[in-house]
Parts: structure tokens; C-alpha cells; sequence
């Protein structure tokens, strides 16, 4: 079966600077999405990648997915308290049901003001 | 356009009772899915409708909980009886179609069993 690993599990960093998440999967992306979830709330759809090297963004956040489609990134750029909470990927699992999605354990982000 | 509803957002009940939780998706979403999020876990998947036929159940704990999507819109989830291990958000979301679409979760329950 498909296994997502995330890294790191936390991360703190001070506000304004710059960060990188890593997803790492156990077998070929067809499909990853990134998600962000604040305690007590449900997840919030960042961005969904397909293409091997397809790059995207939104506002200061940029998601890769490598070309050998095995390892996609979440880069902020200037960080902002707005950008703390527990950042999740999914992806599609082929080792279920087509559509269903496997989660990484998240990454756990706290930005110092 | 109002998102993914669910009710309660918490429960708190004592092992060995029923309980139950209830989703309603977004108009005209055709994908509706349950998932388990433990504490410090990513969402894992019970089940997954496409309108009211449940398309992949091979995650559900049969002997214990059971989910119905009459007419292809709300969904119900409930679990009889409750274990202390049962405490967990209950997350649901719904997607156009069960393809390659987003997934709009909603905002989960939260269930603690004494």
C-alpha cells in the first residue's frame, strides 16, 4: 500500500522568514494535494499538483511535485501568524478505490511574531 | 455557497453507547466521504458514497458502525456500541465526482468517549 511521509513533523520559525515542507511518497503520484487544517477545524484545500515538475502558487505559498513524481515541497515564502497550522498532503491511493485519498501525518507549523 | 455542514461539532459519551453523526455536502457534490482523524494523524478514509451507493466501505469497522446516504444527499454515520478507542474527529467531505477533484472537508466532530 501507499505511504505518505511528511517532514519535518514541526516546525517554528519566525515570522517573515522563509520555509520548506517535504512530502515524500512510496510509490508514483498521480495526484497530491496539499491541505491546511487549524485545530478544532476541518481542512482547507491548498493546491493539487499532477504533473510531474508542475509547479503552483497561491498568494506566498508555491507546492512542487518533482518529476519523477515520487516527492513534492510547499515552500512559504516571508512567513506570517496567518500561515501557522498543521499543513497535510494527500494523495490519490492506487493501491485502494480510485478518488480515495491517503494523508501524510502533517507538519505542524508555528510562526513567532 | 455554504460548504460541507456537520452536526454536532463535539459529543461526549460513555463507552457502549450509540452515537451518531450527521454530514450534509455541498449542493450537487456526487462524492461524499467519511474519514477518521486521530490526534496527530492525517484523515484515514471508513467510507466513501458516490450518491447513494457506497463505492468503498473496506475501511469501515462493520461490527460496529454503519453509515447510510439516503437519496444521495445527507449522510449519517453512527457507531453502536461506542469504545473508548472511538475518540477521534469524525471528518466528512464531499467532492464533485469521485475523480480527480478537490475534496471539501467539513469542519469534523469530535467525539470523546468516557
Amino acid at each position: 500500500s501507499q505511504e505518505l511521509e511528511q517532514s519535518p513533523q514541526s516546525l517554528i520559525v519566525q515570522e517573515g522568514k522563509n520555509l520548506t515542507i517535504n512530502c515524500t511518497s512510496s510509490k508514483t503520484l498521480y495526484g497530491l494535494y496539499w491541505y491546511k487544517q487549524k485545530y478544532g477545524e476541518g481542512l482547507i484545500f491548498l493546491m493539487m499538483l499532477q504533473k510531474g515538475g508542475e509547479e503552483k502558487s497561491h498568494e506566498k505559498i508555491t507546492a512542487k511535485l518533482d518529476e519523477k513524481k515520487q516527492q513534492s515541497s510547499l515552500h512559504i515564502t516571508a512567513s506570517q501568524p496567518s500561515h501557522a497550522g498543521i499543513y497535510l498532503c494527500g494523495a490519490v491511493n492506487y493501491g485502494g478505490s480510485q478518488g480515495n485519498l491517503i494523508f501524510g501525518k502533517g507538519t505542524k507549523l508555528s510562526v513567532k511574531p | 455557497e455554504a460548504g460541507v455542514v456537520q452536526s454536532p461539532r463535539y459529543k461526549i459519551i460513555e463507552k457502549k453507547q450509540p452515537v451518531a453523526f450527521w454530514c450534509n455536502p455541498i449542493s450537487g457534490h456526487n462524492t461524499l466521504y467519511w474519514y477518521l482523524q486521530n490526534l496527530g494523524q492525517g484523515p484515514e478514509l471508513l467510507i466513501r458514497y458516490e450518491n447513494e451507493e457506497a463505492v468503498d466501505d473496506s475501511q469501515l469497522p462493520k461490527d460496529r458502525f454503519s453509515a447510510e446516504r439516503l437519496k444521495g444527499v445527507d449522510s449519517t454515520l453512527k457507531i453502536q456500541p461506542a469504545e473508548l478507542g472511538d475518540s477521534a474527529v469524525y471528518l466528512c467531505a464531499s467532492s464533485l465526482d469521485g475523480s480527480y477533484n478537490e475534496q471539501f472537508f467539513g469542519p469534523g466532530t469530535r467525539l470523546t468517549v468516557l
